[in-house]
């Protein structure tokens, strides 16, 4: 299984700065085969970010990712208070599908 | 309108069984594979499975074959997810989620806790 390393584990920033979540995978995944999810306490996952860069219906232009082979990064420009949340990637190029383990950003 | 709702939370005992359902509305049923995520308190989501609701083909992840069955009733358009032989490491919420034209899981459910204690 592709095994997707995230980091920080933790992101300690306040409302205007900038995040930056970087995703590292095990091994080569296709650029239209990645994608990012955000997850507030007590919700479902939302998506995010697909194919890398694209971001899904109603997602805010301060979200953007990008990234290649086996490197990838989600970066939130101008962070929101609705913004402080969890994210995972998410790989599902070679089966079966896989998240990391989730990145923190908090206030 | 768009969504997926799931059944209410389960308690269990070790070595039961456990079946969430998924009804779905406001799209072609038939159209978008489910697929079924869980999550464990504090880690990332799990992927389990998959069902194509049009023609019942089934693929399951290789930790869960053997445990998981996942079907479908088009009728009443709604997935279900059925976990057996549970113990504490089935403790966890368990979602559904659609899967759009391009692989992205754009649609999820609201998440059923599952608790599996003795």
């Amino acid at each position: 299984d592709i095994v997707l390393t995230q980091s920080p584990g933790t992101l300690s920033l306040s409302p205007g700065e900038t995040a930056t979540l970087s995703c590292r995978a095990s091994q080569f995944v296709r650029l239209s085969h990645l994608a990012w999810y955000q997850q507030r306490p007590g919700q479902a996952p939302r998506l995010l970010i697909s194919g890398t860069s694209s971001r899904a219906t109603g997602i805010p232009d301060r979200f953007s990712g990008g990234g290649s082979g086996t490197d990838f990064t989600l970066t939130i420009s101008r962070l929101e208070p609705e913004d402080f949340a969890v994210y995972y990637c998410q790989q599902y190029h070679i089966p079966p599908r896989t998240f990391g383990q989730g990145t923190k950003v908090e206030i | 309108q768009v969504q997926l709702v799931q059944s209410g939370a389960e308690v269990k005992k070790p070595g039961a069984s456990v079946k969430v359902s998924c009804r779905t509305s406001g799209y072609r049923f038939t159209a978008y594979y489910l697929h079924w995520v869980r999550q464990a308190p504090g880690q990332g989501p799990e992927w389990m499975g998959r069902i194509h609701p049009n023609s019942g083909d089934t693929k399951y992840g290789q930790k869960f074959q053997g445990r998981v069955t996942m079907t479908r009733d088009t009728s009443i358009t709604t997935g279900y997810m059925e976990l057996s032989n549970l113990t504490s490491d089935d403790t966890a919420i368990y979602y559904c989620a659609r899967d759009d034209p391009y692989g992205d899981l754009d649609l999820w459910g609201q998440g059923t806790q599952v608790t599996v204690s003795s």
